[in-house]
């Protein structure tokens, strides 16, 4: 099945710097990659998603890459804000379509 | 996006008794739901897939008479933690995706956060 493996567990930047999280896979026949953030006691709120046919998406302040080769892919935060702070899980879909999800990132933005 | 809800939001309750949470999918039809678990400062753990009118699928290690997931509507799951004990205290988050079959985005629900005394 798939494995995710996320790091760092911890990221701490200062405000308006940047924030990268990476994320590999295992399944290569993953074809489907959220990024979600969860606040405290709050259910996770996906943010941002890429396809396996895309190497790169980008939504304002946010990004996400894709290297299927590498079976990796990255979520990057520019111009981080106090209110970014907060808890981001990756995921893959695996073979039967349910979603295997990372360790979680906990990343706090200092003003 | 969709939206899922969940009821309660919390809830506190007895040794051995049980308690049934539900998670409704607002604006869409879920043909697929979903039930996590997730303890303090850690990931998502999956509990159960549920389709609708067809018995849940478990992830192993996850008792089925324990953990009682309906998905009797499209809209609709619930899932009852039977004769509940304090190590089932946790926070229980539902998700739902309404693309049949193919790859499809789950939203999730709040959560609810259940402690057993």
């Amino acid at each position: 099945g798939e494995n995710v493996e996320q790091h760092p567990s911890t990221l701490s930047v200062q405000e308006g710097d940047s924030a990268v999280i990476k994320c590999t896979y295992s399944d290569s026949a993953s074809n489907y990659f959220p990024w979600y953030k969860q606040e405290l006691g709050k259910g996770p709120q996906l943010i941002i998603d890429i396809r396996s046919n895309v190497g790169e998406k980008k939504d304002q302040r946010i990004a996400v890459t894709l290297n299927k080769t590498a079976k990796h892919f990255s979520l990057h935060i520019t111009e981080t804000q106090p209110e970014d702070s907060a808890v981001y899980f990756c995921a893959a879909n695996s073979n039967n379509n349910d979603m295997r999800f990372g360790a979680g990132t906990r990343l706090t933005v200092k003003p | 996006g969709a939206v899922v809800s969940q009821h309660p939001s919390w809830v506190i309750c007895k040794s051995g008794t049980s308690v049934k949470i539900e998670c409704r999918s607002l604006d869409f039809q879920a043909t697929t739901m979903f039930w996590y678990r997730q303890f303090p400062k850690q990931s998502l753990m999956l509990m159960a897939t549920s389709n609708e009118g067809s018995k849940a699928t478990y992830e192993q290690g996850v008792e089925k008479d324990k953990f009682l997931i309906n998905h009797a509507s499209l809209t609709l799951s619930t899932l009852t933690v039977t004769s509940a004990h304090p190590e089932d205290s946790s926070f229980y988050i539902c998700s739902a995706r309404g693309q049949a079959g193919g790859v499809g985005e789950q939203f999730f629900g709040p959560g609810t956060r259940l402690t057993v005394l």
